[in-house]
């Protein structure tokens, strides 16, 4: 009931592309979804999150899509560059609980 | 405005010792959370600590501990280390704690091998 499980595990994307990844919980009292990006040897730093009332945010290249439904949401990363290339989290939480982190995913944007 | 600090920034250690680990939060920030990373388990959450207090607890055993003090630095400490403690600690500070309208900021973590 914990879980958030995350998909792919790795991405190639060429340059210019669309990045999707997508994530999946089974909490249905989990209030926040953030996102973070972590580049090698750094922390991770949150990219965009969301709340379940609203189906879609969009900041700059970055847009998560949440379905309460389907108990998914996804992030897509339009116009991919060289500098996206992170590993990235989705995670959700209910109140003040901790964080659940998905597993990650490895983006590498070729040029 | 100095981001959140964690210092050291690698450790090594043999089975059996124990360990300290620090972390200074951005001035103001009263939670205090830490996360253990390995390429195996990812990101799983070991504590939270607001205003001195442990306000969450992750699955980790007994010989995982940590505190938080009248400043809000917080320590972590391993006891009875294991192969398997071998990984990256992240700790997360944050005014509130990880709500909907707080935003939790990571230091870059002690990166601890266990030989």
């Amino acid at each position: 009931q914990q879980q958030v499980k995350q998909s792919p595990q790795s991405l190639i994307v060429q340059k210019g592309g669309i990045s999707i990844i997508n994530c999946a919980y089974e909490n249905t009292a989990f209030d926040y979804f953030p996102w973070y990006q972590q580049f090698p040897g750094k922390g991770p730093a949150l990219l965009i999150a969301i709340r379940p009332d609203v189906s879609e945010k969009k900041e700059g290249r970055f847009t998560i899509s949440f379905n309460k439904s389907a108990k998914q949401f996804s992030l897509h990363i339009m116009d991919s560059q060289p500098g996206d290339s992170a590993t990235y989290f989705c995670a959700a939480s209910k109140d003040t609980d901790k964080l659940i982190f998905g597993t990650g995913t490895r983006l590498q944007v070729f040029p | 405005k100095a981001g959140v600090t964690q210092t050291p920034r690698y450790l090594i250690k043999t089975r059996g010792q124990q360990v300290t680990l620090s972390c200074s939060p951005i001035s103001g920030h009263r939670s205090v959370s830490w996360y253990q990373q390995t390429p195996g388990q990812g990101l799983q959450f070991l504590f939270e600590y607001f205003s001195e207090t442990q306000r969450n607890k992750g699955n980790f055993p007994g010989r995982f501990s940590g505190r938080q003090f009248s400043n809000s630095r917080s320590e972590m400490n391993v006891s009875t280390l294991e192969l398997g403690d071998s990984a990256l600690y992240l700790c997360a500070s944050s005014l509130l704690g990880p709500t909907s309208t707080d935003t939790q900021y990571f230091g870059p973590g002690t990166r601890l091998t266990v030989l």
